[in-house]
């Protein structure tokens, strides 16, 4: 069975500085892997996606992600954050064939001014 | 653009009160699920179902049942409500074609019971 490994509970980071969050998964099968965000009092949204190919994978909001498969790691960065990027971030990971999305327990990202 | 719509968006039960959440999307999608968010523990699959007719149990079912009549909805049933299931539930849906597993959320219903 698929599970996701979410590192950090919870990340401060200063306005314009780059972030990276963590995102561990583990599955017996290949696997498609996905950051989606949740901003405050709202639903989840899709950030970004990895089906095949190119293991870079750029979305919204200026966020990107590397799939690293020795490594099994998913994990999301941005360059430079914006208080708007304040929100909660999930990553989740679906194996081949199965229509099931598992879940992070999620990283909460605070923007300091 | 309507999308995934979930009613109520609150509602306070007492232990052993009965209700439904509802769920309903104009996508066409033929995948809809139904997770619950607790602190801390992420988003859990209650349910889902891959057509009309067609359910299945995800990691976290027992005190909830669903039926899928239409392709449209999805209701989320508590036959005997519990101050365990206080948690915030989101109704997720997708196409199954392409199997790329991307959701489509609704704004959640935020059940506390007592």
């Amino acid at each position: 069975a698929q599970s996701v490994t979410q590192l950090d509970s919870q990340v401060p980071v200063f306005e314009e500085a780059p972030v990276e969050l963590r995102c561990n998964y583990s599955s017996s099968v290949s696997v498609y892997l996905f950051w989606y965000v949740q901003y405050p009092n709202q639903g989840l949204q899709l950030l970004l996606k990895y089906l095949s190919g190119s293991t870079l994978v750029k979305g919204i909001n200026g966020f990107e992600a590397e799939f690293n498969k020795s490594q099994t790691s998913f994990h999301l960065r941005k360059p430079s954050v914006h208080i708007s990027d304040t929100a909660e971030y999930f990553c989740a990971v679906q194996d081949f064939g199965n229509e099931k999305l598992t879940f992070g327990t999620g990283t909460r990202l605070t923007i300091i001014p | 653009n309507a999308g995934v719509t979930q009613t109520p968006k609150f509602q306070v039960l007492k232990t052993g009160q009965s209700m439904t959440l509802q769920c309903a999307q104009d996508m066409n999608h033929e995948y809809m699920s139904w997770y619950r968010q607790d602190p801390g523990m992420g988003l859990r699959l209650i349910h889902y179902s891959v057509g009309a007719g067609i359910t299945d149990q995800g990691e976290v079912p027992n005190g909830y049942n669903v039926s899928r009549s239409t392709t449209e909805d999805f209701p989320l049933r508590l036959l005997s409500a519990a101050p365990s299931q206080t948690s915030v539930y989101f109704c997720a849906s997708s196409w199954t074609g392409s199997n790329t597993g991307e959701l489509f959320f609704g704004e959640g219903s935020r059940l506390t019971v007592l």
